[in-house]
């Protein structure tokens, strides 16, 4: 079955570069999402990638794509203490999500 | 605020018990989604509805159900709840039915079964 896979935490300084990884199993996926969820929030989307696509790139965010290794990475520049969240992976097929159990970033000052 | 809205905030009831889940969508989106959040299992999607209609299923129990009426509004069902579905019910909507709209996500009912 569909399986996406994440680190559970990460921890990192303000100002520094964050990067986190998704691996995934489903190589028929169309999109491929990072999505944030602050705390007592709903899930707020951050970014996506079409599967044919390798990187791309939304002011501090970058998302890469190894479609070969099904491996997803988002990188988030001068991380800022408001960006302390979870952070979630998707798989987009047709028309469902399979979720990742989600990344908890803590930002330091 | 996704202009998702979802009552109510929190719900505490007793096993055995039934339960109903109400979600509003983003004004002239058409899906609905629901998913279940839990610390074990993670975000879990339960079902969709596209105009009326159930569009996908996913990891939803027999004891769970749901409809999505006329005015597009979704309610979540369900019933002889266990301790294990305590949890964070979460309702999204989209435009269209597929992985390529933007899914809105509400602010999530919780719910405690004890």
């Amino acid at each position: 079955g569909e399986d996406v896979e994440q680190s559970l935490f990460l921890s990192v300084r303000e100002g520094d570069s964050s990067v986190i990884n998704c691996t995934y199993t489903d190589s028929s996926s169309t999109y491929l999402y990072w999505y944030k969820q602050e705390p007592g929030a709903g899930l707020q989307l951050l970014t996506y990638i079409f599967s044919n696509m390798d990187m791309k790139q939304d002011q501090r965010l970058t998302v890469l794509l190894n479609k070969k290794d099904k491996h997803l990475s988002l990188r988030i520049a001068d991380t800022q203490t408001g960006d302390s969240a979870i952070y979630f992976c998707a798989e987009g097929g047709y028309s469902t999500l399979t979720f990742g159990k989600g990344t908890m970033l803590l930002v330091s000052p | 605020d996704s202009g998702v809205t979802q009552t109510p905030k929190h719900l505490i009831t007793a096993t055995g018990q039934r339960v109903t889940l109400r979600c509003s969508p983003r004004s002239g989106d058409l899906s609905v989604y629901w998913y279940q959040q839990s610390l074990d299992q993670g975000l879990q999607f339960l079902i969709q509805y596209y105009n009326g209609e159930e569009r996908a299923k996913g990891n939803i129990l027999e004891r769970f159900s749901a409809q999505q009426f006329p005015d597009l509004h979704s309610e979540l069902n369900l019933s002889s709840l266990e301790l294990g579905d305590s949890a964070l019910y979460f309702c999204a909507s989209s435009v269209g039915g597929g992985t390529g709209s933007e899914q809105f996500f509400g602010p999530g009912t919780r719910l405690t079964v004890l």
